[in-house]
């Protein structure tokens, strides 16, 4: 069973240009979550989508990152402009249901995309 | 907002120690919570999770304790080993969104 897939693992753009960041779920999981993590820091909550909706986008800067994740294909994390500040790695998570219905199923994280702008 | 704070940042034990990491969090309507492992350049794993309805829950060489009334949290690992060493964090949720610690780095000393 493949886990969580993420990509580019690596990126890195200059001020201005804009990032994605690819995530695939793992196989039957309908829920993506996207997290973003300074050195030294915890991962602080961006985002959380279902197939064609966002569910939570609180965590999400109002400005220049958006978020989606389609009926086909994989969530895209949608930075534009960015700026050094948005240095960072960038991990997706997925879950199979509401993590509040189940002690069992819980949330799987990729790899993660460490973005550099410089 | 939330807050959820690790008591100690960094922990050194003794191959073969038990080691226990502990985890305070802020929200008294969280209802579940997870320990992760985080190797250097990887994603959090998934180590343990422990609903409110508990207060004690066993895997493979680990055990996380829930103490609601002083909403603590703690990890402990049996007999630690070298592939032990890692960041660990633990996560809560009252809902969709979860919410996690910085995190403590564990070295485990051969």
């Amino acid at each position: 069973n493949a886990g969580v897939m993420q990509n580019p693992r690596h990126l890195v753009r200059r001020r201005g240009q804009e990032a994605r960041l690819r995530c695939s779920p793992m196989k039957g999981h309908s829920h993506v979550y996207w997290y973003r993590q300074l050195p030294e820091e915890g991962l602080k909550f961006m985002v959380y989508l279902q197939k064609e909706n966002i569910i939570d986008e609180s965590g999400m800067p109002k400005e220049r990152f958006s978020a989606e994740f389609p009926k086909e294909g994989p969530s895209i994390l949608r930075i534009q402009q960015v700026v050094r500040g948005d240095s960072a790695a960038y991990f997706c998570a997925s879950s199979p249901l509401l993590l509040a219905a189940t002690s069992t199923d819980t949330q799987y994280f990729g790899p993660g995309t460490r973005l550099t702008v410089l | 907002g939330e807050s959820v704070g690790l008591h100690l940042p960094t922990l050194s034990v003794q191959e073969g120690d038990n080691s226990i990491i502990n985890c305070a969090y802020s929200n008294s309507a969280s209802d579940y919570f997870i320990w992760y492992k985080q190797e250097s350049g990887k994603g959090p794993q998934f180590i343990i999770d422990i609903r409110s309805n508990m207060d004690k829950r066993q895997g493979q060489r680990v055990t996380v304790l829930l103490n609601k009334t002083v909403k603590h949290l703690s990890l402990q690992i049996a007999a630690t080993q070298p592939g032990d060493s890692a960041v660990y964090f633990c996560a809560e949720t009252p809902g969709n969104q979860f919410y996690f610690g910085t995190g403590t780095s564990l070295t485990v000393i051969p």
